[in-house]
Parts: structure tokens; C-alpha cells; sequence
């Protein structure tokens, strides 16, 4: 069974570029949730998808947005990139059955904003 | 709303003794619970989690945390620590996912330093 991926694992962008994250749930998950990490901190919810719709979102701007496609696979993208955006990107995918929202994570892509 | 709190942020010990990592939440709702470990330059990795029936979970590689509703804790703890154990640890909350995405809200980290 394969877990959660991400891709790139590092990236370097400069203030106001744009960026696009990739995840690919692990297999039987239909829900992509991602958090940000920023350095020392505890992951930040940015929002989830299921079934290829927005399903919540948390206390991030809409530069923020995201896509799930039908086999699950998910995309991030930031517009207009300040330095804060500088953090750990975490991708977790959760199964499909009922309320058990035990989440799986990813080993995240670091992202560099200079 | 829910809100974690790890009330260490840095915990030094030696090889071989005791640990607990301490956790408390705040919820209006039944809640999930959670415990992440992130090794250096790595993601998030279950370490055990508290769903429902037994207060008492464990994990594979001897941590075990206790959940205390009167308390609104879930403190993690090993009984003998190693030096492959100095990592972050994260406590987590989710909502029981009556209507709601079920997102995880993150305590700050407790940094357990192992020292031989």
C-alpha cells in the first residue's frame, strides 16, 4: 500500500511568484486535507478536500487555493507569495469510512520565499 | 472553539528514564484525539490515537497516553525512553466529524530531547 507523497520535497520562489504543491492520497483515502508548519510551530489548517470539493477552510487568504482530482490527487497553489509563506507544506489524506478522521500525512514540501 | 495546549515546549531526559508529555484541550463537542511524532526534516507520523472505548491507547513502540474527559487531557508517556526517541511530538484535536471536515487543530510541539 502506498502512503502519502508530495512533490517537490523543496522549493525556492521569490516574493510575489506563484506556486503549486502536488499530493497523492494513500490509496482508498477520497479526502485531502493540507496544513501549513512554519518553522517551530504546530501544522496550520489551510483547507480540505472531498470528493473534488472544497470541504472547509481555515484563517487563510484566498491567494490560497486548491483542486482535487478524481483519482483523489490533490494541488495547492499560492498566489503572490510573501515571505511568510516560507514553511513546511503538509498534505494528509484520510480513508473513506464514516467518522474515523484518522488523518495520514505526507513528508511535506519545504518552501523557501526570498 | 477547539484549541490545544502542550504545556512543555522543550523536555530534557536521559536514556532509559521516565517521559511524560503533557496535553490538554478545549472542546464543547466529542473529540478525537492524537498524538504525531516528527523526526527531523520529516512529516508527521501516527503515534497513537484515542477514538473511542478504552481510555487507555498504546502504540507499537511502548508510548501509551491516557485520555481524562473530566480532566480534558491526553498526556503521552513511556515508561523508558531511548535516544531514537528525541523527536517533536505533537498532540492533536479533532471534532467527532458530525457535519464538520473533522480538521485537526495542532498543539505548539514538545521537543523530547533523549540524552544518553
Amino acid at each position: 500500500e502506498t502512503g502519502v507523497t508530495q512533490s517537490p520535497t523543496h522549493l525556492i520562489k521569490t516574493r510575489g511568484q506563484q506556486v503549486t504543491l502536488r499530493c497523492s492520497s494513500q490509496s482508498g483515502h477520497n479526502t485531502v486535507s493540507w496544513y501549513q508548519q512554519a518553522l517551530g510551530q504546530g501544522p496550520q489548517f489551510i483547507f480540505q478536500y472531498y470528493r473534488e470539493e472544497e470541504n472547509g477552510r481555515g484563517n487563510f487568504p484566498p491567494r490560497f487555493s486548491g483542486l482535487q482530482f478524481p483519482n483523489y490527487s490533490s494541488e495547492l497553489n499560492v498566489n503572490a507569495l510573501e515571505l511568510d509563506d516560507s514553511a513546511l507544506y503538509l498534505c494528509a489524506s484520510s480513508p473513506m469510512s464514516g467518522q474515523l478522521k484518522t488523518q495520514y500525512f505526507g513528508p511535506g514540501t519545504r518552501l523557501l520565499v526570498l | 472553539a477547539q484549541s490545544v495546549t502542550q504545556l512543555d515546549s522543550q523536555v530534557p531526559v536521559f536514556e532509559e528514564a521516565p517521559v511524560e508529555l503533557r496535553c490538554n484541550y478545549s472542546s464543547s463537542v466529542s473529540v478525537y484525539l492524537f498524538w504525531y511524532v516528527q523526526y527531523p526534516n520529516q512529516g508527521l507520523q501516527l503515534l497513537l490515537k484515542y477514538l473511542s472505548g478504552s481510555t487507555l491507547v498504546e502504540s507499537i513502540n511502548g508510548f501509551e497516553a491516557e485520555f481524562n474527559k473530566s480532566q480534558t487531557s491526553f498526556h503521552l508517556r513511556k515508561p523508558s525512553v531511548h535516544i531514537s526517541d528525541t523527536a517533536e511530538y505533537f498532540c492533536a484535536v479533532s471534532d467527532d466529524g458530525s457535519g464538520n471536515t473533522g480538521k485537526l487543530i495542532f498543539g505548539q510541539g514538545t521537543t523530547l530531547q533523549v540524552k544518553p
